[in-house]
């Protein structure tokens, strides 16, 4: 059973470019949330896509968006990026359609750097 | 207004010893769930435990432990006899209501060593 599988691992980006990050749910979950971790801080929200839909949204600028296939699986995109844009992009998946307090799995990020 | 705090930034013991890893949290919902998450240097945060607003039973499981106390807002993560491959940062967090996000507290390192 294939956990979450986020792509790619590593990149580097110049300021002003724009990324794209994907992810790959757990099999059975229907439920992807985006998560930025800067260096010694939590993990912050980002969004979660639930069928296919953007269903909540954290304090991050338009310049975060996102997308959820049919598969489930999502992408997360950065345009205009900014030097502060650099951390650790964590993707997290979920079965939502039942009870809140489902446990959330976690990929093992994708390293994004901006100079 | 919700949130979680853990106090201790950095913790350091030898194999061996037992360590507690505090969290506190705020929240005014009366249902809600609260996570500890273990995140190697790899990046993945990986689950340890799960423990719903309506359960305050503590829980073993091996060498961890949790002590769920609503009274004093705490869900405080013990490890007992540490091992090196416990190094790690631990992260307590707190979810509360259907299709929320986990609201993370800043994480303790945690430095075992030989």
């Amino acid at each position: 059973d294939a956990g979450v599988t986020q792509s790619p691992t590593h990149l580097i980006k110049t300021r002003g470019q724009q990324v794209t990050l994907r992810c790959s749910p757990k099999s059975g979950h229907d439920t992807v949330s985006w998560y930025q971790q800067a260096l010694g801080q939590g993990p912050q929200f980002i969004f979660q896509y639930y069928e296919e839909e953007e269903r909540q949204r954290g304090n991050f600028p338009d310049r975060f968006s996102g997308h959820q296939f049919p598969n489930y699986s999502s992408e997360l995109n950065v345009n205009a990026l900014l030097l502060g844009d650099s951390a650790l992009y964590l993707c997290a998946s979920s079965l939502e359609a039942s009870r809140c307090g489902n446990t959330i799995y976690f990929g093992e990020g994708s390293w994004l750097t901006v100079v | 207004a919700q949130k979680v705090t853990q106090a201790q930034t950095e913790i350091s013991v030898v194999e061996k010893e037992d360590v507690t890893l505090d969290c506190v949290y705020e929240t005014r919902d009366t249902t809600y769930y609260l996570f500890w998450y273990k995140q190697p240097p790899s990046g993945e945060l990986v689950f340890l435990i799960r423990r719903n607003s309506f359960d305050e039973q503590n829980e073993i499981s091996g060498r961890y432990s949790w002590n769920f106390q609503k009274s004093t807002s705490s869900f405080n993560f013990t490890i007992t006899a540490s091992q090196v491959v416990d190094s790690a940062v631990y992260f307590c967090a707190l979810r509360y209501q259907a299709g929320t996000a986990l609201i993370f507290g800043k994480g303790t390192t945690l430095s075992v060593s030989s």
